[in-house]
């Protein structure tokens, strides 16, 4: 069964310090990694998309790496900021016989303190 | 730039009941997708629309319904509603089903059924 374990279910840490969030995944076989960002109250809006070639990926103080091998990922946040308060996910996508069901990890919530 | 826009935001419901949940997207986008985000779990899929005229099952799709309108609308069904479908509901839309294109997300339909 398509499998995709966070770590750690939450996190709070203070404004301007550094974080990295983890993603394990065995969703097989493999098409991309996501990482979302969800506001409380509001939908997901995507941060970064990795295919299986690609082993970082940044979109501003998101970094984002990907070891296929090992089926790990991990989300980097830089210099934190209270808005970054938010729940993150990471999405593993697969492709088999034409069906696609992306599968959800069930987030990390952040709580940045000033 | 409206992007993904569901209604209603907030609706109760009495077991049996049935209602529609209705999403719309302006970004000219050929996939929709109808999710549900329950407490401690990841999304899940419970249909989608490849393209105009073409609907799916995902993961979990017993106990509703769903039309694609046009390419711009995409609707889901509850003919008798059940307490086990209290949930959070989203809509998504993204350019092709399979793709390293980003899903676009509504903000979702919050579902309360008594």
């Amino acid at each position: 069964k398509n499998q995709v374990e966070q770590s750690p279910q939450s996190l709070i840490i203070l404004e301007g310090k550094n974080c990295t969030l983890q993603c394990n995944y065995t969703v097989s076989p493999f098409s991309n990694l996501r990482w979302y960002k969800q506001d409380t109250g509001r939908g997901p809006v995507s941060l970064t998309i990795m295919t299986f070639s690609e082993n970082t990926k940044s979109n501003g103080r998101y970094t984002a790496t990907l070891d296929a091998d090992t089926k790990q990922s991990s989300l980097h946040i830089t210099a934190s900021q209270l808005s970054d308060s938010a729940s993150y996910i990471c999405v593993v996508c697969g492709t088999a016989g034409g069906s696609y069901i992306p599968t959800f990890g069930r987030g990390t919530s952040l709580i940045v303190h000033p | 730039n409206a992007g993904v826009t569901q209604t209603p935001k907030f609706q109760v419901l009495k077991t049996g009941q049935s209602m529609t949940l209705q999403c719309a997207q302006d970004m000219n986008h050929n996939s929709m997708y109808w999710y549900r985000q329950d407490p401690g779990m990841g999304l899940r899929l419970i249909y989608y629309s490849a393209s105009e005229g073409t609907t799916d099952k995902g993961e979990v799709p017993n106990g509703y319904n769903v039309s694609r309108l046009n390419k711009r609308e995409f609707s889901l069904r509850l003919e008798s509603a059940a307490p086990s479908q209290t949930s959070v509901y989203f809509c998504a839309s993204s350019e092709v089903r399979v793709s390293n294109q980003p899903q676009h997300f509504g903000d979702g339909t919050r579902l309360s059924i008594l």
